[in-house]
């Protein structure tokens, strides 16, 4: 089944603790994301990548860091998790240069930052 | 102004009522996506379009390139459509998506 996972599904952590939030897709997609939502603001990107190794910033990129050493894996860091960074984020996978494609989503990951 | 609108931001109907909602955007896309968000939170993509109408079961999508106006329509709303409808354009320019802010439907039984 075609899938993009995220872990884990809900996170409570304290201010500064670093974590990772991992997100892994089955389907080859050179193209991964992370967004985060948020009340009012809708989705908002923070990540993205276009194949291995390649990253770059979306709209909100302070506080967050990516890699991409493998193209089924994207996962998303938090060095030094601040309260506002509490918000639910997904992560996003899809096909590159095939615009007649649809977007595959993770089942969202609701981080809460005390 | 957001490069990406929706409206309504929120709509409430009786079941069975025809839904339309709206999607207006400013930039050249290349394809435009209609999701679907449920109460707990999970994204489903529903369409990708790039030029005039598809269909699924009681959903039908249109857009119209030249006004740069798409609409998402359900016929036969039931309770269970009870959702965030979000639409998302693909920037012709490169491989961005840039989102709406989504509307809130609710059918009420």
């Amino acid at each position: 089944e075609a899938q993009v996972t995220q872990n884990p599904r809900y996170l409570i952590t304290v201010t500064g603790k670093k974590l990772t939030v991992t997100c892994s897709q089955n389907m080859n997609h050179e193209y991964m994301s992370w967004y985060r939502q948020d009340p009012g603001l809708g989705l908002r990107q923070i990540y993205y990548s276009m194949n291995v190794e390649v990253t770059d910033k979306g709209d909100v990129p302070e506080g967050y860091k990516v890699s991409r050493k493998e193209k089924r894996n994207f996962p998303l860091i938090l060095e030094s998790p601040s309260p506002n960074q509490t918000s639910l984020y997904f992560c996003a996978s899809s096909l590159l240069g095939l615009m007649n494609t649809e977007a595959f989503f993770g089942q969202g990951t609701r981080l809460t930052v005390v | 102004k957001n490069e990406v609108e929706q409206s309504p931001q929120n709509l409430t109907a009786q079941e069975g009522e025809f839904i339309t909602i709206n999607c207006s955007y400013s930039v050249g896309i290349s394809a435009l996506h209609w999701l679907q968000q449920h109460p707990g939170g999970g994204i489903v993509s529903l369409f990708m379009l790039s030029s005039g109408k598809k269909k699924h079961g009681r959903l039908i999508a249109t857009i119209n390139i030249q006004e740069k106006h798409s609409s998402l329509h359900i016929t036969a709303s039931h309770p269970r459509d009870s959702a965030v409808y979000i639409c998302a354009v693909h920037m012709d320019s490169n491989y961005q998506l840039i989102w709406g802010a989504g509307t809130k439907l609710i059918i009420k039984p």
